[in-house]
């Protein structure tokens, strides 16, 4: 069964560093992963998917991703924060069972951007 | 706007009401979703639809009753509720379930049972 472990549930960074979420999946298969993002009482918005193309995916706003087989690992990263991305995020892996694909979440990272 | 619509944002119920929460999306996807967000802890799946057909329930309470009479409506029927079930409900859909092309959100339906 596939399972998803986001290391910090809180990270804080200043405004203008990098960010870094991290991720880390199993699976039984050739997974595809995904970052959401949820802002305060919005639903969840895909910013990035892996999907067996490119290991390293770019998102929206400047985010991206890098598949690392060998380490299961699918960290986020931003090379500059802004206050706007102050939110919870999520990552995700999709894989399959015996209904077809299986998304499974983790429990999110919340990321506050300090000015 | 995603593509995927939820009515109402908000929603005060008290534990003998029937309410219902409407899910709306014209995306063209074949499968819907419900999902119960609690503060500090992990998004929950409740629902599957897949073509119409309730094709999973991760021991839903009975409280809970969805409906999903084409492949663009979805809704969640509630009646005498608890407090433990206030929370932020969001729908989804897919092109296919679970399809490597991740879900559609919703903004979700705000619940507070009092």
């Amino acid at each position: 069964a596939q399972s998803v472990t986001q290391l910090d549930s809180h990270v804080s960074v200043s405004e203008g560093t990098p960010v870094l979420l991290r991720c880390n999946y199993s699976s039984s298969y050739s997974p595809s992963l995904f970052w959401y993002v949820q802002h305060p009482n919005k639903g969840l918005q895909l910013l990035l998917k892996y999907t067996s193309a490119a290991t390293l995916v770019k998102g929206i706003n400047g985010f991206e991703a890098e598949f690392k087989k060998s380490e299961t690992s699918f960290h986020l990263t931003k090379p500059s924060a802004h206050m706007s991305d102050a939110a919870e995020y999520f990552c995700v892996v999709s894989d399959r069972d015996n209904y077809g694909q299986n998304f499974v979440f983790g429990p999110g990272t919340r990321l506050s951007v300090l000015p | 706007e995603t593509g995927v619509t939820q009515t109402p944002r908000h929603l005060v119920m008290g534990m003998t009401n029937k309410k219902s929460l409407k899910c709306e999306q014209h995306l063209g996807h074949n499968a819907m979703y419900w999902y119960k967000q609690s503060a500090k802890k992990p998004l929950e799946l409740m629902f599957v639809y897949n073509f119409k057909e309730q094709t999973e329930n991760n021991s839903v309470p009975s409280r809970f009753s969805p409906e999903c009479p084409n492949s663009s409506h979805l809704f969640l029927h509630l009646h005498t509720l608890q407090p433990e079930d206030s929370a932020l409900y969001l729908c989804a859909s897919s092109q296919g379930r679970g399809t490597v092309y991740g879900y559609t959100f919703g903004s979700g339906t705000r619940l507070t049972v009092v």
